[in-house]
């Protein structure tokens, strides 16, 4: 069954407000994240990831948060665009010491950016 | 480069028929994998594979057959397509498994009818 989910299927914001993504994680035993958007007919495109020794990573316009006490981890979107538009996945990496796992993905959040 | 190339990007079959859907990437990753993309649900696991000559079962692979004779290639078989098999497929590769950015090509839309 899935072990990350995101509580929102929609989100939508005003163009030029910050955008906050949830996901949530079951497998406490993961030790890497991953955030990926997917526009309309594309392959899914790596945003930003984040590795379980970490709360906190920033990007370009972009930060993950990471709670491992709750298992949540949340993708912000600051100042969002018309570009932004976009399905985001996270994904979360099971700890297999090593081993040739693929990644797990939730179901997805869409995030409509309103003029 | 060109990155992860797969072809063809749509395609339609009948009951019972099979085919290849071809993957390519030119990065030299070793890892590469399969994932079947639903509508409102997130991708599952197909096949992968850590390098040539070595593949393994994912979340689904119930259907589909995958080999790996060389690093760049990763063909993913349909032995005898049915309808359940209609969605979109994404290829995707990445230097390591797991813990690495994984690349994803563009997709192929697949209807079974």
């Amino acid at each position: 069954g899935e072990s990350v989910g995101l509580h929102l299927p929609t989100l939508s914001v005003q163009e030029g407000d910050n955008s906050i993504i949830n996901c949530a994680y079951s497998n406490s035993a993961s030790d890497y994240f991953i955030w990926y958007k997917q526009e309309s007919g594309k392959g899914p495109q790596f945003i930003i990831d984040i590795r379980s020794n970490m709360d906190k990573r920033q990007g370009q316009r972009v930060t993950v948060l990471l709670n491992k006490t709750v298992k949540h981890l949340s993708l912000q979107i600051a100042a969002t665009q018309p570009g932004d538009s976009a399905v985001y996945f996270c994904a979360e990496s099971p700890y297999s010491g090593g081993g040739a796992d693929g990644l797990t993905f939730g179901k997805g959040t869409h995030l409509i950016i309103q003029p | 480069n060109a990155g992860v190339t797969q072809t063809p990007k749509f395609q339609v079959l009948k009951t019972g028929q099979s085919m290849t859907l071809q993957c390519a990437q030119d990065m030299n990753h070793e890892y590469m994998s399969w994932y079947r993309q639903d509508p409102g649900m997130g991708l599952r696991l197909i096949h992968y594979s850590v390098g040539a000559g070595i593949t393994d079962q994912g979340e689904v692979p119930n259907g589909y057959n995958v080999s790996r004779s060389t690093t760049e290639d990763f063909p993913l078989r349909l032995l005898s397509a049915a309808p359940s098999q209609t969605s979109v497929y994404f290829c995707a590769s990445s230097y390591s498994p797991g813990r690495y950015e994984q690349y994803f090509g563009p997709g192929t839309r697949l209807t079974v009818t």
